[in-house]
Protein backbone atom coordinates (compact mmCIF):
# COMPACT_ATOMS: atom_id res chain seq x y z
CA UNK A 1 0.00 0.00 0.00
CA UNK A 2 1.47 3.43 -0.96
CA UNK A 3 -0.29 5.14 1.67
CA UNK A 4 -2.95 8.61 1.12
CA UNK A 5 -2.37 10.05 -1.90
CA UNK A 6 -3.64 13.35 -3.32
CA UNK A 7 -3.63 15.21 -6.72
CA UNK A 8 -2.29 17.63 -7.74
CA UNK A 9 0.47 18.36 -5.43
CA UNK A 10 -0.01 22.11 -6.51
CA UNK A 11 -3.16 23.93 -8.37
CA UNK A 12 -2.89 27.63 -8.99
CA UNK A 13 -6.01 28.96 -10.35
CA UNK A 14 -7.36 32.52 -10.75
CA UNK A 15 -10.12 33.92 -8.56
CA UNK A 16 -13.32 32.86 -9.65
CA UNK A 17 -12.26 29.03 -11.62
CA UNK A 18 -13.33 25.72 -10.42
CA UNK A 19 -10.87 23.06 -9.16
CA UNK A 20 -11.26 19.64 -8.06
CA UNK A 21 -8.69 18.05 -6.05
CA UNK A 22 -8.53 13.84 -5.81
CA UNK A 23 -7.71 11.52 -2.87
CA UNK A 24 -6.87 8.41 -2.55
CA UNK A 25 -6.77 6.54 0.64
CA UNK A 26 -5.62 3.77 1.81
CA UNK A 27 -7.52 0.94 0.36
CA UNK A 28 -8.91 -0.50 3.54
CA UNK A 29 -9.89 2.35 5.49
CA UNK A 30 -13.60 3.43 5.29
CA UNK A 31 -13.21 6.85 6.86
CA UNK A 32 -12.02 9.59 4.78
CA UNK A 33 -11.32 13.14 6.30
CA UNK A 34 -10.53 16.52 4.59
CA UNK A 35 -8.56 19.61 6.37
CA UNK A 36 -7.70 23.37 5.27
CA UNK A 37 -4.57 24.49 6.58
CA UNK A 38 -3.38 27.81 5.92
CA UNK A 39 0.29 28.77 6.41
CA UNK A 40 1.35 28.39 9.66
CA UNK A 41 -1.66 27.44 11.62
CA UNK A 42 -2.98 23.97 12.53
CA UNK A 43 -4.99 21.97 10.01
CA UNK A 44 -8.79 22.68 10.34
CA UNK A 45 -11.67 20.11 9.63
CA UNK A 46 -13.80 20.37 7.00
CA UNK A 47 -15.69 17.21 6.35
CA UNK A 48 -15.84 13.41 6.84
CA UNK A 49 -16.69 10.35 5.19
CA UNK A 50 -17.63 7.27 6.34
CA UNK A 51 -17.37 4.65 3.08
CA UNK A 52 -19.92 6.31 0.39
CA UNK A 53 -22.08 8.87 3.47
CA UNK A 54 -20.69 12.19 4.18
CA UNK A 55 -21.10 12.14 8.14
CA UNK A 56 -20.58 15.39 9.05
CA UNK A 57 -19.44 18.60 7.47
CA UNK A 58 -18.05 21.92 9.20
CA UNK A 59 -18.97 25.55 8.91
CA UNK A 60 -15.81 26.40 7.16
CA UNK A 61 -17.13 24.60 4.29
CA UNK A 62 -19.49 27.14 2.47
CA UNK A 63 -22.03 26.39 -0.46
CA UNK A 64 -18.91 26.85 -2.72
CA UNK A 65 -17.68 23.44 -1.42
CA UNK A 66 -18.38 20.30 -2.28
CA UNK A 67 -16.65 16.85 -1.46
CA UNK A 68 -18.12 13.31 -2.87
CA UNK A 69 -16.70 9.60 -1.70
CA UNK A 70 -18.61 7.54 -4.73
CA UNK A 71 -18.26 4.23 -4.04
CA UNK A 72 -16.51 4.63 -0.97
CA UNK A 73 -13.03 4.75 -2.31
CA UNK A 74 -11.77 7.77 -3.72
CA UNK A 75 -12.83 11.57 -2.87
CA UNK A 76 -12.99 14.75 -4.50
CA UNK A 77 -13.30 18.43 -3.24
CA UNK A 78 -14.58 20.70 -5.54
CA UNK A 79 -14.00 24.33 -5.05
CA UNK A 80 -16.23 27.01 -6.81
CA UNK A 81 -15.92 30.54 -8.13
CA UNK A 82 -12.54 30.17 -5.74
CA UNK A 83 -11.86 33.61 -4.15
CA UNK A 84 -8.07 34.40 -2.83
CA UNK A 85 -9.21 33.51 0.80
CA UNK A 86 -9.18 29.97 -0.37
CA UNK A 87 -5.66 29.58 -0.78
CA UNK A 88 -4.87 27.24 1.71
CA UNK A 89 -3.10 23.37 1.60
CA UNK A 90 -5.75 21.14 1.05
CA UNK A 91 -5.16 18.14 3.42
CA UNK A 92 -6.87 14.19 2.63
CA UNK A 93 -6.48 11.65 5.70
CA UNK A 94 -7.89 8.67 6.52
CA UNK A 95 -8.60 5.58 9.36
CA UNK A 96 -10.43 2.67 10.45
CA UNK A 97 -13.69 3.25 11.76
CA UNK A 98 -12.37 2.12 14.74
CA UNK A 99 -9.57 4.02 14.32
CA UNK A 100 -9.28 7.32 16.77
CA UNK A 101 -6.83 5.05 18.96
CA UNK A 102 -4.28 4.84 15.80
CA UNK A 103 -5.25 8.54 14.31
CA UNK A 104 -5.08 9.34 10.95
CA UNK A 105 -2.85 8.47 8.26
CA UNK A 106 -2.09 11.83 6.32
CA UNK A 107 -1.64 12.50 2.70
CA UNK A 108 1.07 15.06 1.49
CA UNK A 109 -1.74 17.99 0.32
CA UNK A 110 -2.85 20.29 -2.29
CA UNK A 111 -1.64 23.76 -2.08
CA UNK A 112 -3.81 25.88 -3.87
CA UNK A 113 -2.98 29.56 -4.62
CA UNK A 114 -5.84 31.55 -5.93
CA UNK A 115 -4.52 34.73 -7.96
CA UNK B 1 -16.05 22.76 22.34
CA UNK B 2 -12.84 20.90 22.22
CA UNK B 3 -10.06 23.11 21.77
CA UNK B 4 -6.24 22.20 21.50
CA UNK B 5 -3.75 25.25 22.49
CA UNK B 6 0.25 25.34 21.59
CA UNK B 7 1.25 28.29 23.17
CA UNK B 8 4.77 28.40 21.78
CA UNK B 9 4.85 29.20 17.66
CA UNK B 10 8.72 29.15 17.84
CA UNK B 11 11.11 27.15 19.55
CA UNK B 12 14.93 25.95 19.02
CA UNK B 13 17.26 23.73 20.50
CA UNK B 14 21.23 22.51 20.09
CA UNK B 15 21.77 19.22 17.91
CA UNK B 16 21.88 17.01 20.73
CA UNK B 17 20.06 18.70 23.48
CA UNK B 18 16.45 18.12 24.65
CA UNK B 19 14.18 20.36 23.95
CA UNK B 20 9.72 20.04 25.78
CA UNK B 21 6.99 21.71 23.03
CA UNK B 22 3.88 22.36 25.28
CA UNK B 23 0.34 21.41 24.66
CA UNK B 24 -2.81 22.02 26.83
CA UNK B 25 -6.70 21.22 26.22
CA UNK B 26 -9.79 21.76 27.05
CA UNK B 27 -12.58 18.82 26.74
CA UNK B 28 -15.21 17.51 29.26
CA UNK B 29 -14.69 14.08 27.94
CA UNK B 30 -13.17 11.65 29.90
CA UNK B 31 -11.79 8.92 27.54
CA UNK B 32 -9.61 10.39 24.67
CA UNK B 33 -6.40 10.11 22.89
CA UNK B 34 -3.35 12.45 22.15
CA UNK B 35 -1.09 12.74 19.62
CA UNK B 36 1.88 14.56 18.54
CA UNK B 37 1.87 14.97 14.62
CA UNK B 38 5.24 16.18 13.09
CA UNK B 39 5.25 18.02 9.63
CA UNK B 40 8.72 18.81 8.07
CA UNK B 41 8.19 21.54 5.10
CA UNK B 42 6.49 20.41 2.38
CA UNK B 43 6.21 17.28 3.54
CA UNK B 44 2.89 15.34 4.91
CA UNK B 45 2.34 15.31 8.66
CA UNK B 46 3.45 12.26 10.40
CA UNK B 47 1.99 10.32 13.72
CA UNK B 48 5.14 10.99 16.11
CA UNK B 49 3.42 9.93 19.75
CA UNK B 50 -0.36 8.89 21.26
CA UNK B 51 -1.26 8.35 24.34
CA UNK B 52 -4.43 6.91 25.77
CA UNK B 53 -6.07 9.10 28.15
CA UNK B 54 -7.83 5.77 30.23
CA UNK B 55 -3.38 5.01 30.82
CA UNK B 56 -1.44 7.02 33.45
CA UNK B 57 1.70 6.12 31.69
CA UNK B 58 3.44 8.30 29.88
CA UNK B 59 3.67 6.89 26.39
CA UNK B 60 7.43 6.81 25.00
CA UNK B 61 8.84 6.25 21.28
CA UNK B 62 12.60 6.20 21.22
CA UNK B 63 13.77 10.01 21.45
CA UNK B 64 10.40 10.56 21.77
CA UNK B 65 8.14 10.91 25.01
CA UNK B 66 5.68 12.99 26.60
CA UNK B 67 4.59 14.08 30.11
CA UNK B 68 0.84 13.64 30.29
CA UNK B 69 -0.90 15.10 33.14
CA UNK B 70 -4.97 14.75 32.70
CA UNK B 71 -5.99 16.64 35.66
CA UNK B 72 -4.38 19.75 34.20
CA UNK B 73 -5.32 18.54 30.73
CA UNK B 74 -1.56 19.02 29.65
CA UNK B 75 0.29 17.00 26.70
CA UNK B 76 3.94 18.12 26.52
CA UNK B 77 6.39 16.40 24.18
CA UNK B 78 10.28 15.75 25.20
CA UNK B 79 12.39 15.09 22.33
CA UNK B 80 15.89 14.06 23.75
CA UNK B 81 19.10 14.15 21.46
CA UNK B 82 17.69 15.99 18.79
CA UNK B 83 19.03 15.75 15.28
CA UNK B 84 18.64 17.86 12.51
CA UNK B 85 15.90 15.95 10.77
CA UNK B 86 14.01 16.85 13.98
CA UNK B 87 13.32 19.91 12.38
CA UNK B 88 9.43 20.63 11.43
CA UNK B 89 6.17 21.85 12.41
CA UNK B 90 4.86 20.02 15.19
CA UNK B 91 0.73 19.62 16.26
CA UNK B 92 -0.41 18.62 18.90
CA UNK B 93 -3.89 17.08 18.54
CA UNK B 94 -6.92 15.28 20.30
CA UNK B 95 -9.66 13.30 19.68
CA UNK B 96 -12.90 12.00 21.98
CA UNK B 97 -13.41 7.98 21.65
CA UNK B 98 -16.72 8.35 21.56
CA UNK B 99 -18.73 11.55 19.64
CA UNK B 100 -17.44 13.19 17.38
CA UNK B 101 -14.83 11.57 15.36
CA UNK B 102 -12.61 14.36 13.71
CA UNK B 103 -9.06 15.36 15.00
CA UNK B 104 -8.68 18.65 17.07
CA UNK B 105 -5.76 20.31 16.27
CA UNK B 106 -3.48 23.29 17.89
CA UNK B 107 -2.05 25.85 16.18
CA UNK B 108 1.49 23.97 15.85
CA UNK B 109 5.18 24.76 17.08
CA UNK B 110 7.90 25.48 14.63
CA UNK B 111 11.46 23.38 15.51
CA UNK B 112 14.65 24.97 14.48
CA UNK B 113 17.45 22.80 15.35
CA UNK B 114 20.73 24.36 15.32
CA UNK B 115 24.11 22.36 14.81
Amino acid sequence: DTGVSQDPRHKITKRGQNVTFRCDPISEHNRLYWYRQTLGQGPEFLTYFQNEAQLEKSRLLSDRFSAERPKGSFSTLEIQRTEQGDSAMYLCASSLASGSARGYTFGSGTRLTVV
Amino acid sequence: AQTVTQSQPEMSVQEAETVTLSCTYDTSESDYYLFWYKQPPSRQMILVIRQEAYKQQNATENRFSVNFQKAAKSFSLKISDSQLGDAAMYFCAYIPVQGAQKLVFGQGTRLTINP
